[in-house]
Order: C-alpha cells, then structure tokens, then sequence
C-alpha cells in the first residue's frame, strides 16, 4: 500500500532564508505526487505537481525515485508563504496525504 | 463558477444524533470524495464515488454512508455521531482525462462537534 510521510510538523523560518518542506514517499510504481497548500482560514489548493516540474509562488518540488521523495523547496520565504502544506500520492482514483507541515514564515 | 460548495459551514452534535453533510460541484466532475482532516493526521479519505450512483469505501469509512444520486451532489451521513468523529470535513472533486488530470478541487470545509 503506498504511503506518504511527512517528517517535520512544524517548521519555522525567518523571511528572505530557504525553506525545505520534506515529503517521502512508499509506492511499488510510477508515482504522481503533488503538494497541497491550505492558508489560513482558506480551502486547500494544488500548489505544484510533479509531473509539471514547474515553479509556482517560487517553489519547486523534484522527484527522486532512488530516494522516494518529494521535497518541497523554496530559496527566499516570504511571510505570506506560512501555511499547511500537504505532500500528496495519487493513485487508483485516490489522494493519500501526509500529515502535512506547519509552516511559519518570521520577519 | 461557485466550484466545490459545503453546507453546513458549522455544526454542533450531541452523541447519538444524526445529520447529513452536502456537497456540491457545478464543475461537471466525474468524481467526488470526502475527506476529514485532524490535527496531526492530515486529511483522510472516508468514501468517494467515481460516478453518479456509484460509491466506495476509503481509509476510514466505519461510522460514514455516503450517496450519490446526481453527479453534482455527493452527501456524507452520520447516523449515530461519536465524539471521535468531532472533525473538520472536506469534500473535493476532480475530473480524469483533461489538463487538470487527478487535481482535486476542495471546498471550504465543515466543522463538526460532537459532544
């Protein structure tokens, strides 16, 4: 069954320093992932997709399949980037989410 | 467009009581899905429908039933709420097949306390 793990809870950064949102994945074939943002008091939306590898909001996430991970990447956070976010595996018609990551973005 | 519509936005249950959560989408998705989300646990799947009249069972439907009796409405029921269902749900849809392949829309959620 595939699974999806996010290690960090909570992750707190000054503005303007890197963040890194870390996301690994279980799944026994090609796997389609995506992250998830859910802002305060807002629904959740699709931030980026892998099969994209496009940068949204100036993030960018890359797949590493020989290290099943997904990791969530931003060079200069900026105070509107505190949110959920949620690391996310599709597969037969089903997202499976992480636990999600709090992220709090300091002036 | 209103999207993915929830009603209630809030609601307070004693345990035992029953009630039904709406969902609606007036984006002609195949396929909808509900999903609750606690502290620590992420979002969860409790049943989705891949189609009109049809439903299945996710990761944690005891508790749940759900219908799907016309595409745009998918309704999750609570026959006998438990406090261990106190939660915030969150319905989403999606559509196969076209450029938002497998990108779940969601819609704003409902808070549910069960006392």
């Amino acid at each position: 069954a595939q699974r999806v793990t996010q290690p960090e809870k909570l992750l707190s950064v000054f503005k303007g320093a890197p963040v890194e949102l870390k996301c690994n994945y279980s799944y026994s074939g090609s796997p389609e992932l995506f992250w998830y943002v859910q802002y305060s008091r807002q629904r959740l939306q699709l931030l980026l997709r892998h099969i994209s590898r496009e940068s949204i909001k100036g993030f960018t996430a890359d797949l590493n399949k020989g290290e099943t991970s997904f990791h969530l990447k931003k060079p200069f956070a900026q105070e509107e980037d505190s949110a959920m976010y949620y690391c996310a595996l599709f597969n037969d018609y089903k997202l499976s989410f992480g636990a999600g990551t709090t992220v709090t973005v300091r002036a | 467009n209103a999207g993915v519509t929830q009603t209630p936005k809030f609601r307070v249950l004693k345990t035992g009581q029953s009630m039904t959560l709406l969902c609606a989408q007036d984006m002609n998705h195949e396929y909808m899905y509900w999903y609750r989300q606690d502290p620590g646990m992420g979002l969860r799947l409790i049943h989705y429908s891949v189609g009109e009249g049809t439903t299945a069972k996710g990761e944690v439907p005891d508790g749940y039933n759900v219908s799907r009796l016309k595409k745009q409405n998918f309704l999750l029921g609570l026959e006998s709420a438990a406090p261990s269902q106190t939660s915030v749900y969150f319905c989403a849809s999606s559509s196969p097949g076209t450029s938002k392949n497998n990108e779940q829309f969601f819609g704003p959620g409902t808070r549910l306390t069960v006392l």
